[in-house]
């Protein structure tokens, strides 16, 4: 596609509910980042992409926390037994690759609002 | 230890003031990237600029201004003539070359351009 493409849009999720959120990179980038941003405060690096394998997952804040990207392209961010705590806007992001230096291009980003 | 610092949390100018945003990092790598986003109401994360740790010269684009310093570490922003659309939170971030192509941002500094 154009741009990177994230699904849902705005979620609303009871306490302890699961939640996957969807992001579609752009055509032919091969690395796919996540990224977490709570109110008034920057990004937070969570988990990239090289290909189909998680390169670097150093960011998942606890085991709740996974990602997968099966097929090299889409990706899924899973997060089991949500918390209040993980309230903020997941904002996912592609890049040609994952050398250094690529720039890397955001989606406007799923709001995750759990009640 | 990787850190982005912008000291500014909110700034407000009058339109067609000229405003400049201040960018501190710290890294112990040699090779680094420096990029600025724009993110506006919308909340997608907009690319601006990137620059490589061994490229010192200021850039201009259009009405936005670039001054890189490695002497003091920094990597500040200018706009020049804002414009009311120029309102938006705008994040500094750093690469460096040992951990791939992932991004530490700094807290953003939001801009409130007045009519």
């Amino acid at each position: 596609g154009a741009g990177v493409s994230q699904t849902p849009s705005n979620k609303v999720t009871e306490k302890g509910k699961y939640v996957e959120l969807r992001c579609d990179p752009i055509s032919g980038h091969t690395a796919l980042y996540w990224y977490r941003q709570s109110l008034g405060q920057g990004p937070e690096f969570l988990i990239y992409f090289q290909g189909t394998g998680a390169a670097d997952d150093s960011g998942l804040p606890n085991d709740r926390f996974f990602a997968v990207r099966p097929e090299g392209s889409v990706s899924t961010l899973k997060i089991q037994r949500t918390e209040r705590g993980d309230s903020a806007v997941y904002l996912c992001a592609s890049s040609f690759d994952s050398f250094s230096g690529n720039t890397i291009y955001f989606g406007e980003g799923s709001w995750l609002t759990v009640v | 230890a990787q850190k982005v610092t912008q000291a500014q949390t909110e700034i407000s100018v009058v339109e067609k003031e000229d405003v400049t945003l201040d960018c501190v990092y710290e890294t112990r790598d040699t090779t680094y990237y420096l990029f600025w986003y724009k993110q506006p109401p919308s909340g997608e994360l907009v690319f601006l600029i990137r620059r490589n740790s061994f490229d010192e010269q200021n850039e201009i684009s259009g009405r936005y201004s670039w001054n890189f310093q490695k002497s003091t570490s920094s990597f500040n922003f200018t706009i020049t003539a804002s414009q009311v659309v120029d309102s938006a939170v705008y994040f500094c971030a750093l690469s460096f070359k040992a951990a791939g192509n992932k991004l530490t941002f700094g807290g953003g500094t939001r801009v409130l351009v007045k009519p």
